[in-house]
């Protein structure tokens, strides 16, 4: 089972601040990384496929990168609705489907 | 829109049985594949299983397996999972995940999720 590990748990940062969020995976997944955004109470939402590909919808600001081991998230200019929990997951190698324990982002 | 309904969640004791279902609407259910995902309360999502289209193509992960059966009916387009032998463990909001295409690996569409507590 491949295990994703992101960091850091939480991230505090000002709205309008840059913020970058690490997702590591424990053996090689290519590309096949997705990012998903959770508010409180509600479900997951797509944000970002294939480590880079933003999904219908998403504002510009959030941008994926990386490949191999070592994935990035990050949110451009953070507005009041972006705080937030993150997780990614890897689709390279399943079953099973396995996400990252998860970035929460707060104000600072 | 996609829509995705999930109910039958509830309070159930330690080795009981629940089954849950998900009605969905706004795209072709017989050409997606779907998982559930849980959350345990105030944790991370953990993948629980997932069907394809036609349904004869199943896994689970290793915590339910053998205790949990997934299944749909593409004439209701309805997902079910059938939990068996349920555990403390089991303890989560359930979500029905509609996959990009049939292949599963991600997932745009959510359900709002259904709430199972197994408790004495």
């Amino acid at each position: 089972e491949i295990v994703m590990t992101q960091s850091p748990a939480t991230l505090s940062v000002s709205p309008g601040e840059r913020a970058t969020l690490s997702c590591r995976a424990s053996q090689s997944v290519s590309s096949n990384v997705a990012w998903y955004q959770q508010k409180p109470g509600q479900a997951p939402r797509l944000l970002i496929y294939d480590a880079s590909t933003r999904a219908t919808g998403i504002a510009a600001r959030f941008s994926g990168s990386g490949s191999g081991t070592e994935f990035t998230l990050t949110i451009s200019s953070l507005q009041s609705e972006d705080f937030a929990a993150y997780y990614c997951q890897q689709y390279s190698n399943w079953p099973p489907l396995t996400f990252g324990g998860g970035t929460k982002v707060e104000i600072k | 829109e996609v829509q995705l309904l999930e109910s039958g969640g509830g309070l159930v004791q330690p080795g009981g049985s629940l089954r849950l279902s998900c009605v969905a609407s706004g795209f072709t259910f017989s050409t997606y594949a779907l998982s559930w995902v849980r959350q345990a309360p105030g944790k991370g999502l953990e993948w629980v299983s997932i069907i394809y289209s036609a349904g004869h193509s199943t896994y689970y992960a290793d915590s339910v397996k053998g205790r949990f059966t997934i299944s749909r009916d593409n004439s209701k387009n309805t997902l079910y999972l059938q939990m068996n032998s349920l555990r403390a463990e089991d303890t989560a909001v359930y979500y029905c995940a509609k996959g990009e295409y049939d292949s599963g690996k991600y997932y745009p569409g959510w359900g709002q999720g259904t709430l199972v507590t197994v408790s004495s």
